[in-house]
């Protein structure tokens, strides 16, 4: 049973949209995290969390942004969808105060963009 | 090369059989987790480890930290077990959640 939800789980748009990515947990988890991963290939950090006002940048530059004005809500955005950001975004999330515990993921949002 | 290496890429088995999916990773980690990823896409967390062994039902995971390798191994596999496998390292001194994933292991059980 899931207790951090993503929507919508697919979503086909044209070039030039404004698109947001829904991602919300119930389990009052602090640390949230946003992967992308494309085809075969493997997941890489995009943005995260810490909590409430908290954003950050991970590894992989991506042109979206994201935001963290509820602790249980963490909305990715692309301003201008373009065809080189299809791919699948996943959500996690993780409670504060143990450096490794389990990451919970998302069913996770596969873009594609016309 | 990339620093968390899965092999084999693709296995098939047939049901019953005992599996084994290995990882060698080329970085100090402060913890090493083996993740399921279903067709569908939603991954969920089988282990996180940081030594020696665990075990939860079926699904058995092992580290050596010397050898920076870690094994995933399921017994009696079922069709049910088909799903991509993936390891993921924790960098020493990173940040959690910037794990390094390795590209998965696509199992196919077939009954």
């Amino acid at each position: 049973e899931a207790d951090i939800y993503q929507t919508p789980r697919y979503l086909v748009i044209g070039t030039g949209k404004k698109i947001t990515l829904e991602c919300s947990q119930t389990m009052g988890h602090d640390k949230m995290y946003w992967y992308q991963q494309d085809p075969g290939m493997e997941l890489h950090l995009i943005h995260y969390s810490y909590g409430v006002n908290s954003t950050e940048k991970g590894d992989l530059s991506s042109e979206s942004t994201v935001s963290r004005i509820r602790t249980e809500h963490f909305p990715l955005t692309l301003e201008s969808a373009r065809p080189s950001h299809t791919s699948q975004y996943l959500c996690a999330s993780s409670p504060w105060g143990e450096v490794n515990s389990p990451l919970h993921f998302g069913n996770g949002t596969r873009l594609t963009v016309t | 090369k990339n620093e968390v290496e899965q092999s084999p890429q693709n296995l098939t088995a047939q049901e019953g059989e005992f599996i084994t999916i290995n990882c060698s990773y080329s970085v100090g980690i402060s913890a090493l987790h083996w993740l399921q990823q279903h067709p569908g896409g939603g991954i969920v967390s089988l282990f996180m480890l940081s030594s020696g062994k665990k075990k939860h039902g079926r699904l058995i995971a092992t580290i050596n930290i010397q050898e920076k390798h870690s094994s995933l191994h399921i017994t009696a596999s079922h069709p049910r077990d088909s799903a991509v496998y993936i390891c993921a390292v924790g960098p020493r001194g990173g940040s959690q959640g910037n794990l390094i994933f390795g590209k998965g292991t696509k199992l196919s059980v077939k009954p």
